[in-house]
């Protein structure tokens, strides 16, 4: 069945730094464009990062640019976000996804809570 | 990479037909036919409801339909039931592999 599953949620001090991953099963992980998406408590969801489906191109929303680092290992069927110099306006539940030109396999979801 | 304009409620009674728009620039919405509906429940994942502006996925009700207009899309969501009361958030292609959502809009059934 076609899944993906994020890991790597956690508290962190602001300033400090924490790997998502996500690990992708029931479809050819290699062939898709996969994305990063967030939502904070109480608020609507945000477009955070983009990879290509090898890798070759990315890109970030402004807010986390030079911050935040996507990256994937298709032998691994895993998607990465690192995150760097994190803030109090990072606190979020990040979802991978799947592209098609629109978001149609989610993850769960992992929090990510940046707090002193 | 402002979020698209979307109201922040709509409500309806069983059965009526509702409207969501969602109002970008020409640099998103009307820039290109990547126009994606996601439906949201509280704390679950999105489902995507309506992608290509009108095209729905497999196992999407057909009471589910969107098209778009200028810079402004739209969701309508016929024959409302009490499941349809969730989160909706509209979803443009914002060009270099970039995409920016709606504010959300919260459908109520009376």
């Amino acid at each position: 069945q076609v899944q993906l599953v994020e890991s790597g949620g956690g508290v962190v001090q602001p300033g400090g730094s924490l790997r998502l991953s996500c690990a992708a099963s029931g479809f050819t992980f290699s062939s898709y464009g996969m994305h990063w998406v967030r939502q904070a408590p109480g608020k609507g969801l945000e477009w955070v990062a983009f990879i290509h489906y090898d890798g070759s191109n990315k890109d970030y929303a402004d807010s986390v640019k030079g911050r935040f680092t996507i990256s994937r290992d298709n032998s691994k069927n895993t998607l990465y976000l690192q995150m760097n110099s994190l803030r109090a306006e990072d606190t979020a539940v990040y979802y991978c996804a799947k592209e098609i030109h629109a978001f149609d396999i989610w993850g769960q979801g992992t929090m990510v809570t940046v707090s002193s | 990479q402002s979020a698209l304009t979307q109201p922040a409620s709509v409500s309806g009674s069983p059965g009526q037909s509702i409207t969501i728009s969602c109002t970008g620039t020409s640099s998103d919405v009307g820039g290109y036919n990547y126009v994606s509906w996601y439906q949201q429940h509280p704390d679950k994942a999105p489902k995507l409801m309506i992608y290509d502006v009108s095209k729905r996925p497999s196992g999407v009700s057909i009471r589910f339909s969107g098209s778009k207009s200028g810079n402004t899309a739209s969701l309508t969501i016929s024959g409302l039931q009490a499941e349809d009361e969730a989160d909706y958030y509209c979803c443009s292609y914002a060009g270099s592999s970039t995409y920016v959502f709606g504010t959300g809009t919260k459908v109520t059934v009376l």
